[in-house]
């Protein structure tokens, strides 16, 4: 069956510093990979996606992921984080093979301290 | 208004009561969807419309009844639930592309907060 781990429950950095949120999936397909951002009180809101082509995606905020198929995983990063990033970062999983339907993990949530 | 629209944004209600969630769309999708968010819990698919068809329900109780007349809005009927049906409720849309595979990309509406006593 499909799976999405996100390995830290939580992950506190200073304000400033880089931050790198861990991702792994389980698939028996070729993944379609994203990252959504939740605010408190918010629904989510997507930061980045990767379908094909070049692992390294860009996205919103500053944020970027790379895709590396050997070892099944898609961190996000961002070298200098603000204390407006404090939120929960979810990953998901998708595939044509699966009706598109996106399998998420259970979250991260970030605390910036300054 | 753009966006994915939920109304409303809390709501408590006690186990006998019927009450109904709305989801508004302007994005022009077809596909629109219900999730469950629950503390500490991974988000959970509830429901899936397409083309006003529902084409998922993920062994969700009855107690949950959705309902959705045009592809721009998408209801969820409430009856007889019980306090831990107590989450955020999303709803989100997707307009599948057919040129990358069919992947989806769903927008979020901010959810509706349900406190059931």
């Amino acid at each position: 069956a499909q799976s999405v781990t996100q390995p830290d429950i939580h992950i506190t950095v200073s304000e400033g510093a880089s931050l790198e949120l861990r991702c792994n999936y389980s698939y028996g397909a070729t993944p379609y990979l994203f990252w959504y951002v939740q605010s408190p009180g918010q629904g989510l809101q997507l930061l980045l996606k990767y379908f094909s082509g070049d692992t390294l995606v860009q996205g919103i905020k500053g944020f970027e992921a790379e895709f590396k198929r050997s070892q099944s995983s898609f961190n996000l990063r961002k070298p200098s984080v603000h204390w407006s990033d404090a939120a929960e970062y979810f990953c998901a999983v998708g595939a044509k093979e699966y009706g598109n339907k996106l399998v998420f993990g259970a979250g991260t949530i970030l605390r910036v301290k300054s | 208004e753009t966006g994915v629209t939920q109304t409303p944004r809390h709501l408590v209600m006690g186990m006998t009561n019927k009450k109904s969630l709305k989801c508004e769309q302007h994005l022009g999708h077809n596909a629109m969807y219900w999730y469950k968010q629950s503390a500490k819990k991974p988000l959970e698919l509830m429901f899936v419309y397409n083309f006003k068809e529902q084409t998922e329900n993920n062994s969700v109780p009855s107690r949950f009844s959705p309902e959705c007349p045009n592809s721009s809005h998408l209801f969820l009927h409430l009856h007889t639930l019980q306090p831990e049906d107590s989450a955020l409720y999303l709803c989100a849309s997707s307009q599948p592309r057919q040129g990358l595979g069919g992947a989806n990309v769903l927008t979020f509406g901010a959810g509706s907060r349900l406190t059931v006593l």
